[in-house]
């Protein structure tokens, strides 16, 4: 069955450090995105990629990086992690023709300390 | 860009009653309003959806209506099961084809 998911499912990181969090899926979807999800914010857009070679800001991209090499994957890095980059991280993919129908991963949980 | 107020932030229902969450949006050019359920540990998961030339759709237990008009859209769940608990998003589809979530409702259904 396709699926997208994401690792590592926990990171726990010191301030400063560059970290990477993977994203991967077999959907073959075009779409690609990364949210993240804090208490009272919802689910914010940092990143997302309509294509290979295509990436685009989200509204919180400030510290963050993206890069789409191929179909299946977006990895997010955070260039030099800081503590309000505390948060649970979402992938999602979705088909070219409905942007509106997201799939999304399980999660990584990224502790900065 | 779009703004999407969700209401309430927190809900709790006796199990067989209802259950209402409320949104609003800014952007007159949204045209699809998806709402999504989140279970503890897991991603959302796309539950139902409603476009806008819709006023109400309806999925067994759950139902969806929208008013263009008042620029309002809110998910009804009847005869709640205690595995309807979770945290439930709505969305707006806007312009460039980008979907602004609201911040959440985390529902209780209470045995």
């Amino acid at each position: 069955d396709a699926e997208i998911t994401q690792s590592p499912r926990h990171k726990i990181t010191e301030t400063g450090r560059q970290v990477t969090l993977a994203c991967h899926q077999t959907w073959n979807h075009n779409n690609m995105f990364w949210y993240r999800q804090d208490l009272g914010h919802g689910l914010r857009l940092i990143h997302y990629s309509y294509g290979v070679q295509d990436t685009n800001k989200g509204e919180v991209s400030d510290g963050y990086s993206v890069s789409r090499s191929n179909t299946e994957d977006l990895p997010l890095t955070l260039e030099s992690a800081a503590s309000s980059q505390t948060s649970v991280y979402f992938c999602a993919s979705s088909e070219t023709g409905a942007p509106y129908e997201q799939y999304f991963g399980p999660g990584t949980r990224l502790t900065v300390t | 860009g779009e703004n999407v107020e969700q209401h309430p932030s927190t809900l709790s229902v006796q199990e067989g009653d209802s259950a209402v969450i409320k949104c609003t949006y800014s952007d007159s050019a949204s045209n699809y309003f998806p709402w999504y359920k989140q279970e503890l540990g897991k991603g959302p998961q796309l539950i139902i959806d409603i476009r806008s030339n819709v006023g109400e759709k309806k999925d067994q237990r759950i139902a969806v209506t929208l008013n263009k008009t008042a620029k309002h859209f809110s998910l009804h769940i009847t005869e709640t099961q205690p595995e309807d608990s979770a945290v439930y998003f709505c969305a707006a589809l806007g312009g460039y084809q980008k979907v602004t979530f609201g911040t959440g409702t985390k529902l209780q259904v209470i045995p």
